[in-house]
């Protein structure tokens, strides 16, 4: 058990709509991560936020946003979603001090059905 | 940018026996890390080993241990007296060096690993 969590494992819904995935990153952990993988594209950055803020951008489309909450737990929104959006969402997180600041430890996952 | 390379879809080793996959990147960093993640049927992404790309000794962790060859653009992951639960999709990954926190990781495309009797 990485310690992230992630929520909810399993998501079915149809085109058009929108939905919210959380992530709760590790106990001490200021930086929060989404990753996307798909079988076409491979696991792929989104975005990257650091105690509240936005600290990088991957390829996330305009459809896509996420915030990081004071408790430092993050939503990636998924909106308009298209069946191309169907894939496995990852979040990921990183210590700021001490120990393996450098390292990522990821979430199981939530996975993504656009029908 | 960077890149990640992974030229081995899938291999196939028996158990008890030593394995080696592939990775080599492109970058015009000098300050860098270099990961390989294991992703088992289950789907959780699981870290293997880490490297840092100034330290010039490979890193060990238990039966996994990596070739890095800075020069060459090579990392290479070793596991020994492979195991039935090493089956699984490796990756191997890149991110560059920041000061205070991680940055985004760069994955390979991976390589299937099944682990035979």
């Amino acid at each position: 058990d990485s310690g992230v969590t992630q929520t909810p494992k399993h998501l079915i819904t149809a085109t058009g709509q929108r939905v919210t995935l959380r992530c709760s990153p590790r106990s001490g952990d200021l930086s929060v991560y989404w990753y996307q993988q798909s079988l076409d594209q491979g696991l792929q950055f989104l975005i990257q936020y650091y105690n509240g803020e936005e600290r990088a951008k991957g390829n996330i489309l305009e459809r896509f946003s996420a915030q990081q909450f004071p408790d430092l737990h993050s939503e990636l929104n998924l909106s308009s979603l298209e069946l191309g959006d169907s894939a496995l969402y990852f979040c990921a997180s990183s210590g700021v001090a001490g120990g393996l600041t450098d390292t990522q430890y990821f979430g199981p996952g939530t996975r993504l059905t656009v029908l | 940018a960077q890149t990640v390379t992974q030229s081995q879809p899938e291999m196939s080793v028996q158990e008890a026996e030593t394995v080696t996959l592939s990775c080599t990147y492109d970058t015009s960093e000098s300050n860098y890390y270099l990961f390989w993640y294991k992703q088992p049927p289950s789907r959780q992404m699981i870290l293997v080993i880490r490297q840092e790309a100034y330290k010039q000794q490979n890193a060990t962790e238990n039966r996994f241990s990596v070739n890095f060859q800075k020069a060459a653009k090579s990392f290479s992951l070793k596991i020994s007296d492979s195991q039935l639960g090493d089956t699984a999709m490796y990756f191997c990954a890149f991110m560059k060096h920041n000061t205070g926190t991680a940055s985004k990781l760069t994955f390979g495309t991976g390589t299937r690993l099944q682990v035979t009797l």
